[in-house]
Formats: structure tokens, sequence, C-alpha cells
């Protein structure tokens, strides 16, 4: 089955540092992406959509400035939490389908923001 | 806007048996595809069972069925033969039908699963 890889899996940096999550479908060609974030026992929240050689969608309340989001290629769309603080801490996991139907994700990133 | 509730924060089975967990969605729209997602303690989503909306036959994988009922929008996953696998929290989610970016799920708040042996 298609399969979409995300990194890193595990990420610890300090207050004020930027962090790049990458993903990437791996056997597919994905125009769209989706970046989740999911706080301890909470649902999945959307942030954005991802589109390939456009700008990212995002949803009300998530600051554009804050989560750059990156979709250079059918391949390969980037999340960069800028300025990181304590409170960006999170599980991030994105998303991708390959067709109209089934939608696959990764296996998400642990941020952790001291 | 369309919106998913599991109401159900928790729910426990016995190694063996069935249980039940449920969920309510609400939305304008005719055409849509439900889904439930399973996510082990590895965080790793997995698909657990795929509704269409306009299919009236409900969805069945194995141990996993629901019960669909469109006029009440209510989506309930049924695990029958409970395993120890099956622990974990699950997600009912919502999709509009697919084109452009309406490929986001809509999820629930999700439900844990303690399956005790």
């Amino acid at each position: 089955g298609a399969v979409v890889s995300q990194h890193p899996s595990r990420v610890i940096c300090k207050s004020g540092t930027s962090v790049k999550i990458e993903c990437r479908s791996l056997d597919f060609q994905a125009t769209t992406m989706f970046w989740y974030r999911q706080f301890p026992k909470k649902s999945l929240m959307l942030m954005a959509t991802s589109n390939e050689g456009s700008k990212a969608t995002y949803e009300q309340g998530v600051e554009k400035d804050k989560f750059l989001i990156n979709h250079a290629s059918l391949t390969l769309s980037t999340l960069t939490v800028t300025s990181a603080h304590p409170e960006d801490s999170s599980f991030y996991i994105c998303s991708a389908r390959p067709s109209n139907e089934k939608l696959f994700f990764g296996s998400g990133t642990q941020l952790s923001v001291l | 806007a369309q919106t998913v509730t599991q109401s159900q924060p928790e729910m426990s089975v016995q190694e063996a048996e069935t249980v039940t967990l449920s969920c309510t969605y609400d939305t304008s729209e005719s055409d849509y595809y439900l889904f439930w997602y399973k996510q082990p303690p590895s965080r790793q989503m997995i698909l657990v069972i795929r509704q269409e909306a306009y299919k009236q036959q409900n969805a069945t994988e194995n141990r996993f069925s629901v019960n669909f009922q469109k006029a009440a929008k209510s989506f309930s996953l049924k695990i029958s033969d409970s395993q120890l696998g099956d622990a974990a929290m699950y997600f009912c989610a919502y999709r509009r039908p697919a084109g452009g970016n309406t490929g986001k799920l809509i999820f629930g708040q999700g439900t844990t699963l303690q399956v005790k042996p």
C-alpha cells in the first residue's frame, strides 16, 4: 500500500529556535497533503492543507507565519515551526492521498520545546 | 460546518466480547464518507473501516462492522471477538466527497478502548 514517511519522529529544541518536519509520499504523487496537530489523548486538529506549487490553506486560528508550510514537489511537504515556544510542544501528523479515495498518514513527529 | 461527536471518552471490553463505539455527525450534505481510525500507543493512524454515505449496506471488515444510520446521522463501530491488540484510541471521521482540497478529515474527540484479559 501507499506509504507516507514523516521525519523526524521526535525532536527536542530550545525555545526560540525553528524546527522543520518533513512529510514524503514514497510511492505516489500527492498534490495535496494535510498537517494535523494532536495534544495528548486528544483529537487530531487540522492545521493546514498543503498544495503543491501554491500557498497552503490554513485553518482558522492557525498562525501561518508561525507554521510555515512548503510543498515544493509532488512528493514532499514541509512544516516549519518558527520561533518555537513550549506551547508549540505537540504531536504533529501529516497525511496524503494518492487518489481521491484513501488517505494515508505519516508516523508523526513529537515536538518538545524546552 | 460539519462536526463529529464521540460521546464516550473511554470504553472497556472483556477479551473475546463485543463492544460498540458511538459516533454522531452533523452535515447538510448528502454525499460524504465516514471512517473509523485506530490509533494504538505507537500513534500511527490506522484505517479500520470506511463507509460511503450513498451506500445503504453497512461496511464490514473482518471483526469490525458499522451501523450506519444516515437519517439519524449515526455511525457506530462494532468490534466482535475483541482482542488485546484492539486496545487503542478510536477516532470517527468525516470527509466530503473527494476533489480539490476536500480530502481533509474532520475527527471526533476519540474513544479510548481498553481490552481486559
